[in-house]
């Protein structure tokens, strides 16, 4: 089974610290990727990497960067966490390819800042 | 406009009935996927079913069936005899074939369902 763990299912940090989430998968899928998820708006992406040291903007990508050194490891980070930033993150991953290949979660990470 | 329409904010079904849960599509490409994902309260998204754009047959996976109407550019999920474990939060996805080396997944709002005893 593919497996993909996020470092942290519950994180409280404050207004103005850098913050981190981390994302593992254990299939050596090419890509990876980041959602956020908010009541009535659904699963935003934010950023995703094709590829090792390889990043793509996705469709909310402000307020945050992204890191991914290793395959198997993908980082978002909050330069400076904002309240409007409170949310539920998604990481994923899936191989390249065609369309028919599903993107598998990690079980998510309600962040609340303070 | 939006690539992926779920209508149906929330649905109720008695345990043992089925339900339909409606999802519709746009996109111009000739080549695409379409999934759909189940989401507990607990949060991890789990991957139900597929169905590509060339594919004849409709997609099975147990209780799950997929009713895909390519001229309606509809894929509905069918979930035959429900269970209580089976509420949720359904969301159905598209990937496009122009985009499909990025692996990019479009989402639609989702539909809330509740199963009573």
């Amino acid at each position: 089974d593919v497996k993909v763990t996020q470092s942290s299912r519950y994180l409280v940090k404050r207004t103005g610290e850098k913050v981190f989430l981390e994302c593992v998968q254990d299939m050596d899928h090419e890509n990876m990727f980041w959602y956020r998820q908010d009541p009535g708006l659904g699963l935003r992406l934010i950023y995703f990497s094709y590829d090792v040291k390889m990043k793509e903007k996705g469709d909310i990508p402000e307020g945050y960067s992204v890191s991914r050194e290793k395959k198997e490891r993908f980082s978002l980070i909050l330069e400076s966490a904002s309240t409007n930033q409170t949310s539920m993150y998604l990481c994923a991953s899936s191989f390249a390819g065609g369309v028919n290949q599903p993107q598998h979660f990690g079980d998510g990470t309600r962040l609340s800042i303070l | 406009a939006q690539k992926i329409t779920q209508t149906q904010p929330g649905m109720f079904v008695q345990e043992k009935e089925a339900v339909t849960l409606d999802c519709t599509y746009d996109t111009s490409d000739q080549s695409y996927g379409l999934f759909w994902y189940k989401q507990p309260s607990s949060g991890e998204m789990i991957f139900l079913i597929y169905q590509g754009s060339y594919d004849e047959q409709n997609a099975t996976e147990g209780r799950y069936s997929l009713n895909f109407q390519k001229a309606r550019k509809s894929a509905n999920l069918v979930i035959s005899a429900s269970q209580l474990g089976d509420s949720a939060m359904y969301f159905c996805a598209m990937r496009e074939g122009r985009k499909s080396g990025y692996s990019t997944l479009t989402f639609g709002k989702g539909t809330m369902l509740l199963v009573s005893p």
